[in-house]
């Protein structure tokens, strides 16, 4: 079945000790997002993919990058993580921009739970 | 500023009593909204996607309806296994895809 896929699924880090997260993709999508949902809280996006074209959020801190070495994969890197930086982060990915009806909808992946210690 | 907001946070239902789920929302340009099913600890499950006001979609027990402020999700007899938080989120103006999403309404179905 085509999906996407998260690794780890769980990750615990120390305070300031980079981690990356990976997300993969068998839906051969052009679109690829990595949100962060903190507990009881909204899913919010810091930042997506289109092909190559990486597109940040405004707000989104510095401490968090991320890399697209091909169509499949995508990686978050979490540079100097802080407490605050606990949260299950989701990667999500869509055929297209919106536009075109049945392009926009977006999958999700199973997330990853990260700790910081 | 964009924005969604659901109501009620959190619902209790016995198993076989209807109910729906609010989704209200502010947005310039509204491109689709969409529900999602979450369970605890896992990534949102795409349920429907709503494009214009008066659009309905169904799937098994769920009933989505679209209005140019709000949507619903009507659930008609649920089941336990209906019970999850159910998101609402917005997709705005602008060509990124950048979906907004409310807090969630976290769905009890008792037997």
């Amino acid at each position: 079945d085509a999906m996407v896929i998260q690794n780890p699924r769980y990750q615990v880090t120390q305070f300031g000790k980079p981690v990356t997260l990976s997300c993969s993709q068998t839906l051969n999508h052009n679109v690829m997002y990595w949100y962060q949902q903190k507990s009881s809280q909204a899913p919010k996006l810091l930042f997506h993919y289109y092909d190559k074209d990486f597109n940040n959020e405004a707000d989104t801190p510095d401490n968090f990058q991320s890399r697209r070495p091909n169509t499949s994969f995508c990686f978050l890197d979490i540079r100097s993580p802080g407490l605050g930086d606990a949260a299950m982060y989701l990667c999500a990915t869509s055929r297209g921009y919106p536009g075109t009806v049945g392009y926009n909808e977006q999958f999700f992946g199973p997330g990853t739970r990260l700790t910081v210690l | 500023e964009d924005q969604v907001t659901q109501s009620p946070e959190a619902l209790r239902l016995q198993e076989g009593e209807s109910s729906s789920l609010n989704c209200s929302y502010t947005v310039s340009g509204l491109r689709g909204l969409f529900w999602y099913r979450q369970d605890p600890g896992k990534g949102p499950e795409f349920l429907f996607t709503l494009y214009s006001a008066g659009e309905e979609k169904e799937k098994e027990r769920l009933k989505a309806t679209l209005t140019k402020k709000e949507s619903f999700l009507h659930i008609t007899a649920p089941k336990p296994e209906d019970s999850a938080t159910y998101l609402c989120a917005v997709q705005a103006g602008g060509n990124t895809g950048k979906l907004i999403f409310g807090q969630g309404t976290t769905l009890q179905v008792k037997p």
